[in-house]
């Protein structure tokens, strides 16, 4: 089956620290990723997304991930981190091409950034 | 544009009454779907619609319905509530076919069972 594994379900980092969430997919196929974040109270929104050329992706924000075929993983990462990011981060795949289907989520990680 | 909007905002409901969630999108989205949100469990996907007239069943449409009567609009019923289904729910649209392209979340709606 289809699935989505995120790591970790609760990070808590102080300001400044570095960040790299896991996000690693089982897949039959070619693929599309996304990474979406949801602020307290707040629809979740798109971050940065893979579907071809160079793996490394940059988002907005100041957020960038990587996609390694070899390890289905796609992490995301962001050098500095700040008080606002403080935020619920889910990892999404699909399968790439002309479908209907839904994304397929991970169960999300909760960040959390300490001052 | 507003985006994807939905009603309400939240809702109690008691075992065994129905309603339905409000979805509007206006972007002229052809793919609407509709997600629930459950603690520590991601989204899963209820059911979707790639256009006015066409839905089909996503990983867990029991207990619900749709209909897609024009392209703006996705609602989803409830017809007999129970406490599984209390959850934060969520509509998404996508422009077309292509799976490279975003889906836009609405605000989402939450439901509360008792």
């Amino acid at each position: 089956a289809q699935s989505v594994s995120q790591h970790n379900h609760h990070v808590i980092l102080s300001e400044a620290a570095s960040l790299e969430l896991g996000c690693n997919y089982s897949y039959g196929g070619t693929v599309n990723l996304f990474w979406y974040v949801q602020y307290p109270g707040q629809h979740l929104q798109l971050l940065l997304k893979y579907f071809s050329g160079d793996p490394l992706v940059k988002g907005i924000k100041g957020f960038e991930a990587e996609f390694i075929k070899s390890k289905f993983s796609f992490n995301l990462r962001k050098p500095s981190v700040q008080w606002s990011d403080t935020a619920e981060y889910f990892c999404a795949v699909i399968l790439s091409g002309g479908g209907a289907d839904g994304l397929t989520f991970g169960k999300g990680t909760h960040l959390i950034i300490q001052p | 544009n507003a985006g994807v909007t939905q009603t309400p905002k939240f809702r109690i409901l008691k075992i065994g009454q129905s309603m339905t969630l409000q979805c509007t999108q206006d972007m002229n989205h052809n793919y609407m779907y509709w997600y629930r949100q459950d603690p520590g469990m991601g989204l899963k996907l209820i059911y979707y619609s790639v256009g006015a007239g066409i839905t089909d069943k996503g990983e867990v449409p029991n207990g619900y319905n749709v209909s897609r009567s024009t392209t703006e609009d996705f609602p989803l019923r409830l017809e007999l509530a129970a406490p599984s289904q209390t959850s934060v729910y969520f509509c998404a649209s996508r422009v077309d076919r292509h799976s490279y392209n975003e889906q836009f979340f609405g605000p989402g709606t939450r439901l509360t069972v008792l």
